[in-house]
């Protein structure tokens, strides 16, 4: 069980155009999901907490606007890199937690998302 | 916010010998201390984790410790296998804090054959 989807897994797009990803937690519900981007050889880095049905909570120095998160559902949330540039390649990871928990130790993370912009 | 520093950057060890890695955090308040194990372009995964009440867990070949005073914790990995190269992160997280992880800065293990 807990199991976290990511789509897509590798994405190349044009400068100044906009991508969505997709994270699904396929066999439980998530009140809670993060999103982190990897840069190649470095840690992961938290970006925003998106919880359900509320605003996401961004991380300092990341902009609202132009990674726009989307938490509609318990089972999906959606990141969209808005007017991406070669700067933003990286790979995208999202985990999420439990819905109902109480507590969320343990985050369950998805495969990731290569994004390359050209 | 949390820092989380990791040590070393990269370890090689020979097939059979024990691998160290160690962290330190710098909030007071974090309470849950996860290990993470990641292959190249892969997700993280989870491989052990730990909790403030206690001192000390392990799993088969895996243990982790945790000193609360001192504000570190550590991995041991024994009997190294050549499938145990991989990098390693540790990650620390407050309870009331939304459970946001930070994450050290990750360790490349090698295991020589």
């Amino acid at each position: 069980g807990a199991v976290v989807s990511q789509h897509p897994s590798r994405v190349i797009c044009k400068s100044g155009t906009s991508v969505k990803i997709e994270c699904r937690s396929l066999d439980f519900q998530a009140t809670t999901m993060f999103w982190y981007r990897q840069f190649p050889k470095k840690s992961l880095m938290l970006m925003a907490t998106s919880n359900e049905g509320s605003k996401a909570t961004y991380e300092q120095g990341v902009e609202k606007d132009k990674f726009l998160i989307n938490h509609a559902s318990l089972t999906l949330s959606t990141l969209t890199v808005t007017s991406a540039h070669p700067e933003d390649s990286s790979f995208y990871i999202c985990s999420a937690c439990p819905h109902g928990a109480g507590i969320c130790y343990e985050q369950y993370f998805g495969p990731g998302t290569r994004l390359t912009v050209t | 916010g949390e820092n989380v520093e990791q040590h070393p950057s990269t370890l090689s060890v020979q097939e059979g010998d024990s691998a160290v890695i160690k962290c330190t955090y710098s909030d007071s308040a974090s309470n849950y201390f996860p290990w993470y194990k990641q292959e190249l372009g892969k997700r993280p995964q989870l491989i052990i984790d730990i909790r403030s009440n206690v001192g000390e867990k392990k799993d088969q070949r895996i243990a982790v410790t945790l000193n609360k005073t001192a504000k570190h914790f550590s991995l041991h990995i024994t009997e190294t296998q050549p499938e145990d190269s991989a990098v390693y992160f540790c990650a620390a997280s407050i309870s009331s804090n939304d459970y946001k992880l930070s994450f050290g800065a990750g360790t490349t293990v090698t295991v020589r054959a």
